[in-house]
């Protein structure tokens, strides 16, 4: 079975460009989580899509959205980009809602880097 | 908010068990803790959970102590693969993960 994939795994950007970094879950996983780490701030997380609805929402500012597709896979996107939003993003998915007793299957990230 | 404590590295020989600690100290009683690694530039890899009772599986071991306040992740025989950064996580809530800073585990031939 396939594991969790996102595209691309670098990206080079410049200060108010947007991105949009793209996650495929493994099959048959609907729930998709994206998460932000940096060497300061540790790994800290922004949102966890289910069956295309948003569930939950870390505390990032409104430039930093998502979404989810009919078949689970998941897009963000990073609107008028930051130096500060430098960071490897990573997306994790799981066959059911995030709760208490669920596994994440993370990828491999996305390595942002703002100029 | 549950949070965890992992000192910031640990050193093992190679063959060795390696044991790492973690204090979670304001964990509620429905919250799981799990451990994670993740080796340079790749993703986190989920190792192990548990609520209360002491776990085993493939990969390590986990020893929760009987008030919950702390547990221990437990690699039996360590090899070079093994290298990585820990992390012990409880659930801040049913639908997030809060990530401290991990210990990195350097194992030496």
């Amino acid at each position: 079975k396939a594991g969790v994939t996102q595209t691309p795994r670098y990206l080079i950007k410049t200060r108010g460009q947007q991105v949009t970094l793209s996650c495929s879950p493994i099959s048959g996983h609907r729930s998709v989580s994206w998460y932000q780490q940096t060497p300061g701030q540790g790994l800290q997380f922004l949102f966890e899509y289910f069956s295309e609805t948003q569930r939950n929402k870390g505390n990032f500012p409104g430039r930093f959205s998502g979404r989810q597709f009919s078949n689970s896979r998941s897009e963000m996107n990073v609107s008028t980009l930051e130096l500060g939003d430098s960071a490897l993003y990573l997306c994790a998915s799981s066959p059911r809602p995030i709760t208490t007793n669920e596994k994440l299957f993370f990828g491999s990230g996305t390595q942002l880097s703002v100029l | 908010d549950a949070k965890t404590t992992q000192p910031p590295s640990m050193d093992c020989a190679e063959g060795r068990a390696a044991n790492l600690p973690c204090n979670h100290s304001t964990i509620s009683g429905n919250e799981y803790v799990y451990w994670y690694r993740q080796i340079h530039s790749q993703g986190p890899q989920y190792i192990i959970h548990g609520l209360k009772n002491n776990e085993t599986n493939e990969m390590a071991s986990l020893i929760i102590t009987e008030d919950r306040k702390s547990s221990t992740l437990i690699l039996p025989h360590a090899t070079l693969r093994d290298t990585a950064v820990y992390y012990c996580i409880v659930r801040e809530n049913f639908n997030k993960f809060y990530f401290g800073s991990g210990t990195k585990l350097n194992v030496k031939p």
